[in-house]
């Protein structure tokens, strides 16, 4: 079967680092994405990694490792608006029958 | 003006009716798809399109049927609701190329008494 792995709640101060952490077993892997989603809102999309590494984009950062199939979110400077839900995706499937599948999320609170 | 947009916003509706949501965009993206979304299960994929005449199941889909009317349509039925149904429903596009971003509309909120 096909599974994606993360924390369901994580605590952390302002200012502080946090680091989600996300394991997948699918097939047919393409990528790994992180997405933000806050309380009655819509999923919006934070970064994409197809290759091991790390990706960078402001306080974000995102990590892969393919062979361990495992990745995460690495939030720095932490601000009270980033509490929210994070959800890990996989980009799943064969050449271009590929689709996502989602991780339960993270709930990430910010406490001052 | 929102790219993706899906009507109902809120819909409060009986065991065994029939409903359908809508979504809408203007991004001009051939993938459509329709996830649901419960209280600690993430997001499920109901359905999914990659163009007009492509529609795929994704793995929740019994109790649900879809129709792709044009490259900027995409809609849900539930044929009977039922109670189990009341969830939270997201219509989503996305580009290909690169990392198939999701572009989520605003969510349908939907309750099955």
């Amino acid at each position: 079967g096909q599974s994606l792995e993360q924390p369901s709640e994580v605590t952390a101060v302002e200012g502080a680092i946090v680091q989600i952490n996300c394991t997948y077993q699918t097939s047919g892997f393409y990528g790994l994405s992180w997405y933000q989603q806050h309380d009655g809102g819509a999923p919006t999309f934070l970064s994409y990694n197809a290759l091991d590494g790390l990706e960078e984009t402001g306080r974000f950062s995102s990590f892969l490792s393919r062979s361990d199939s495992y990745g995460y979110l690495l939030l720095q400077e932490l601000q009270m608006k980033d509490s929210a839900s994070y959800f890990c995706a996989v980009t799943t499937g064969y050449s271009s029958a590929s689709k996502i599948i989602f991780g339960s999320g993270t709930r990430l609170s910010i406490r001052p | 003006d929102a790219d993706v947009t899906q009507t109902p916003r809120n819909r409060i509706t009986k065991t065994g009716k029939r409903i359908m949501l809508e979504c809408s965009q203007t991004k001009g993206h051939d993938r459509m798809y329709w996830y649901r979304q419960d209280p600690g299960l993430g997001l499920r994929l109901i359905y999914y399109s990659f163009d007009v005449k492509d529609i795929n199941k994704g793995e929740i889909s019994d109790g649900y049927s879809v129709s792709r009317q044009a490259q900027a349509k995409f809609s849900l039925s539930l044929e009977s609701a039922i109670p189990n149904q009341t969830a939270l429903y997201f219509c989503a596009t996305s580009d290909p190329t690169g990392s198939d971003e999701q572009f989520f509309g605003p969510g349908t909120r939907l309750t099955v008494l």
